[in-house]
This record gives structure tokens, C-alpha cells and sequence, in this order.
């Protein structure tokens, strides 16, 4: 089983909408999960962290974390095509006792006009 | 301007020759670290370092070589003994100075390498 798991999509959406893009983690003592957009031959930029249950919004963006079930996942509201992306989700492993960070294989999205 | 910088923004090597590949930060950031992304996987951790003169392995460490004699300075080469290193290299920084776990990483733009 991979340690931090993610659809790799296409997940297409029209511009307007909600993108809902979701990743799953092995280690049930992370601590700490992060999200990194990145757009084709770039690389990663930090949209949004969380380390708590529930909901942190920021902007367009919210990050839903639920270490019980141990998902996270990142909501696009007002979906655009500048949104088209690969999204990496990130988790910090070992009960937080180091500052690596596992990532998912990422989650190409396609909003369309 | 604060930030990251890698260079070559593009390598081209031969086989049997080491490059070694620059990565600087004047973000006063304890740590640097060195990821490899080939196409459709995730990012793997090569090598990290916590502090200047200090450096331990990550995941894919064979194959590398690293040095941390400077703050800002985290170059990375890539030896002959790295069989397939055609990959997209990241390198990335965090403060590292207070709880591990809300440690944020921040990156560099990119080297590509290819091997001829």
C-alpha cells in the first residue's frame, strides 16, 4: 500500500465549479498535510496546509482533513482554467517527529471554458 | 527578492559523467532538501540537510552526492553511478527551526536533466 495515495485523473470539471481532489494516507500518526499546485514543466508552489480535523478555508481553496478516516482533501470553488494543474498532496509522516514529507503521485486537473 | 534558484535551468549530460547541480536560498532557511520527479510519480527525497555540515540520505540517495558547507548553498551531484538520472531535480527549503511537524517547504524552480 502507498503511503499517501491519489487519483492521478484526469478530473474534469467546468469552469464554475467545485473541483474536488482527494488523497489518502497510510500513517495514522502524520501530523501535518499539505497541498502543491503544479503546472506542467514547473514546479510545486504551496496553495494551503492543515494540521487540524475539519475545515481551513483560504480564498477559492478549503482544505478538509479527517485523521480518523485518514483522508485530506483540497475544494476549488469558482473552478478556472488557470486552475488546470497537477495537485500534489503531502503528508508529514512519524508522529511529526521529523520534517520529511511524503508526497502522492498528484492529481491532474482539467477545468474546462 | 527572497527565494529559491536552481541552475542550469536545463543540463544535458553524458553517460559516465558527473554534473553537479546548484541550488541557492537567501531565505535564511535551516533546512534544504533535494527531490527527484520522473514522469507520473510523486516527488522522492534524494538527500536533506538540517543544518550547515550536516546531510543525511533520503529514499534514492545512491548514486548522489551532496554538500551543505554554507547556509544558503545545497549543491547536488549526480555520479556515474546513477543509472538512469534523467529526471526533473527540485530542490526545496524550509525554517526547520520550530515544531517539525508545521515545517513548510518551499521550491525551487527546477533543473532538468537528461542523459544522452
Amino acid at each position: 500500500q502507498k503511503e499517501v495515495e491519489q487519483n492521478s485523473g484526469p478530473l474534469s470539471v467546468p469552469e464554475g465549479a467545485i473541483a474536488s481532489l482527494n488523497c489518502t494516507y497510510s500513517d495514522r500518526g502524520s501530523q501535518s498535510f499539505f497541498w502543491y499546485r503544479q503546472y506542467s514543466g514547473k514546479s510545486p508552489e504551496l496553495i494551503m496546509f492543515i494540521y487540524s480535523n475539519g475545515d481551513k478555508e483560504d480564498g477559492r481553496f478549503t482544505a478538509q482533513l479527517n485523521k480518523a478516516s485518514q483522508y485530506v482533501s483540497l475544494l476549488i470553488r469558482d473552478s478556472q482554467p488557470s486552475d488546470s494543474a497537477t495537485y500534489l498532496c503531502a503528508v508529514n509522516p512519524s508522529g511529526g517527529a521529523t520534517n520529511k514529507l511524503i508526497f502522492g503521485t498528484g492529481t491532474l486537473l482539467a477545468v474546462q471554458p | 527578492d527572497g527565494g529559491i534558484t536552481q541552475s542550469p535551468k536545463y543540463l544535458f549530460r553524458k553517460e559516465g559523467q558527473n554534473v553537479t547541480l546548484s541550488c541557492e536560498q537567501n531565505l535564511n532557511h535551516d533546512a534544504m532538501y533535494w527531490y527527484r520527479q520522473d514522469p507520473g510519480q510523486g516527488l522522492r527525497l534524494i538527500y536533506y540537510s538540517q543544518i550547515v555540515n550536516d546531510f543525511q540520505k533520503g529514499d534514492i540517495a545512491e548514486g548522489y552526492s551532496v554538500s551543505r558547507e554554507k547556509k544558503e548553498s545545497f549543491p547536488l551531484t549526480v555520479t556515474s553511478a546513477q543509472k538512469n538520472p534523467t529526471a526533473f531535480y527540485l530542490c526545496a527549503s524550509s525554517i526547520a527551526r520550530y515544531r517539525p511537524s508545521t515545517d513548510t517547504q518551499y521550491f525551487g524552480p527546477g533543473t532538468r536533466l537528461t542523459v544522452l
